[in-house]
């Protein structure tokens, strides 16, 4: 799997948009591109994922550049109950049991 | 709905004593299942991966074992803990007709070694 560059960490301020970035550079043609967030003392939760295309849900949007070699992760109007670890992931998709390799992610502080 | 089943909650061993934390899923059949580790103040680790009964594959070799004697149940186990062993431990699962493979965690078990 390509390896993923976040942020440490990040604030926003609570009704703002919250952009996270992502860059991964080595991703090859078959790798999704997939958000989790982990709220403290929580399990990690599915945010997102895409391909190339940009794709938004309730939670949140994926913004993929055209080389694909990086993305944003926007939620439209963070709320307090943001505030988590966001993990960036690069995979390609199998159902050979291959796990996600979380990396450090982005610790997002929103603030009131 | 998927849903899955950790117990215990919280857990306190002394260094040396076994080890044996459950999850049962519920809502899937043949799903993958998944053991992570999360050190405090560091990312998730995987320890194990199951993709049928009895089919166990190792990420980390280290005094923890799992086994997968049911479909929706799987067990991390020790038999001597150490230290090294306290953190947040962590149920995935990933339905086998899922293909993307979207991985739903439960609620975890932290366990301190003292």
């Amino acid at each position: 799997d390509a390896k993923t560059t976040q942020p440490t960490s990040m604030d926003c301020a609570e009704g703002r948009a919250a952009n996270l970035p992502c860059n991964h550079s080595t991703i090859s043609g078959n790798e999704y591109v997939y958000w989790y967030r982990q709220i403290h003392s929580q399990g990690p939760q599915y945010i997102i994922h895409g391909l190339k295309n940009n794709e938004t849900n309730e939670m949140a949007s994926l913004i993929i550049t055209e080389d694909r070699k990086s993305s944003t992760l926007i939620l439209p109007h963070a709320t307090l109950r943001d505030t988590a670890v966001y993990y960036c992931i690069v995979r390609a998709n199998s159902n050979s049991g291959y796990a996600l390799n979380f990396g450090k992610g982005t610790s997002l502080l929103v603030t009131p | 709905s998927q849903t899955i089943h950790q117990w215990p909650a919280t857990l306190v061993q002394p260094v040396g004593s076994p080890l044996s934390l459950e999850c049962t899923v519920e809502g899937t059949s043949n799903p993958n299942l998944y053991w992570y580790r999360q050190a405090a103040g560091r990312g998730l680790q995987l320890l194990f991966y199951s993709v049928g009964i009895g089919q166990i594959s190792s990420e980390v070799p280290q005094n923890l074992s799992a086994s997968r004697p049911q479909d929706r149940q799987f067990i991390l186990s020790s038999k001597k803990l150490l230290l090294s062993d306290s953190g947040f431990y962590l149920c995935a699962l990933a339905g086998p007709q899922d293909l993307y493979n979207e991985q739903f965690f439960g609620p975890g078990t932290r366990l301190t070694v003292l």
